[in-house]
């Protein structure tokens, strides 16, 4: 079964500042991986998506990266703002017999003080 | 613009209850699927569906169902309401089976209580 870990749980930062999260997998046999957005109280948003077979994805101030083999990915935000705050989900999607179920973390919270 | 809602936003209701969640999509998407997100367990598969008439179990499916009868609305029914189910639900929906680009919608959530 599909372990999905990221670390750290909770991060606060202030403003400005270079940032990464973590996000490990147990299972080297995915389609993608995403970085997904959830702000209080709202659903999740997607930010990036990383095929399988591609390194690394940008948006703007993020960049996500995935070494497969390895099991990992790291989410990296450039120059923090406040609006940045919200909780940072990576979901794995398993290639086999459950077609695009995800397999989720548990998020890392993340507080971006001015 | 496409969307996916859930409706209602707030339940409380008491155990022992039937209850039903909607899920409505307007991407005229094939996948569907329901997960309950719960504090220190992240977000957890319930339900999900890769067409109309199609309905599988996800890893927490006890005390839920769902039927398929159109492509655009998933509900998600509690049959005797537990206060084990208290938690967030989210709706999602997804394109198709086999595109690696795929990417899940998610709906805004509904946040249920069993008293």
């Amino acid at each position: 079964k599909q372990e999905v870990t990221q670390i750290p749980a909770a991060l606060s930062v202030p403003e400005g500042e270079n940032l990464v999260l973590n996000c490990s997998f147990t299972d080297s046999a995915i389609y993608n991986l995403q970085w997904f957005r959830q702000d209080p109280g709202k659903g999740l948003t997607s930010l990036l998506l990383i095929q399988s077979s591609q390194r690394e994805q940008t948006s703007g101030r993020l960049n996500a990266s995935l070494d497969k083999s390895s099991g990992r990915s790291t989410l990296y935000i450039a120059a923090s703002q406040p609006g940045d705050s919200a909780t940072y989900l990576c979901a794995v999607m398993n290639r086999g017999s459950t077609l695009g179920r995800l397999y989720f973390g548990r998020g890392t919270q993340l507080t971006v003080w001015p | 613009d496409a969307e996916i809602t859930q409706s209602p936003r707030h339940k409380i209701t008491e155990t022992g209850r039937q209850v039903t969640l909607a899920c409505h999509q307007t991407w005229n998407h094939n996948n569907m699927f329901w997960y309950r997100q719960d504090l220190g367990h992240g977000l957890r598969l319930i339900h999900y569906s890769y067409g109309v008439h199609d309905t599988n179990k996800g890893e927490v499916s006890d005390g839920y169902s769902v039927s398929r009868s159109n492509t655009e609305d998933l509900p998600l029914t509690l049959e005797s309401a537990a206060s084990s189910q208290t938690s967030v639900y989210f709706c999602a929906s997804s394109e198709t089976e086999r595109d690696v680009t795929d990417t899940q919608y998610f709906g805004p959530g509904t946040r249920l209580t069993v008293l």
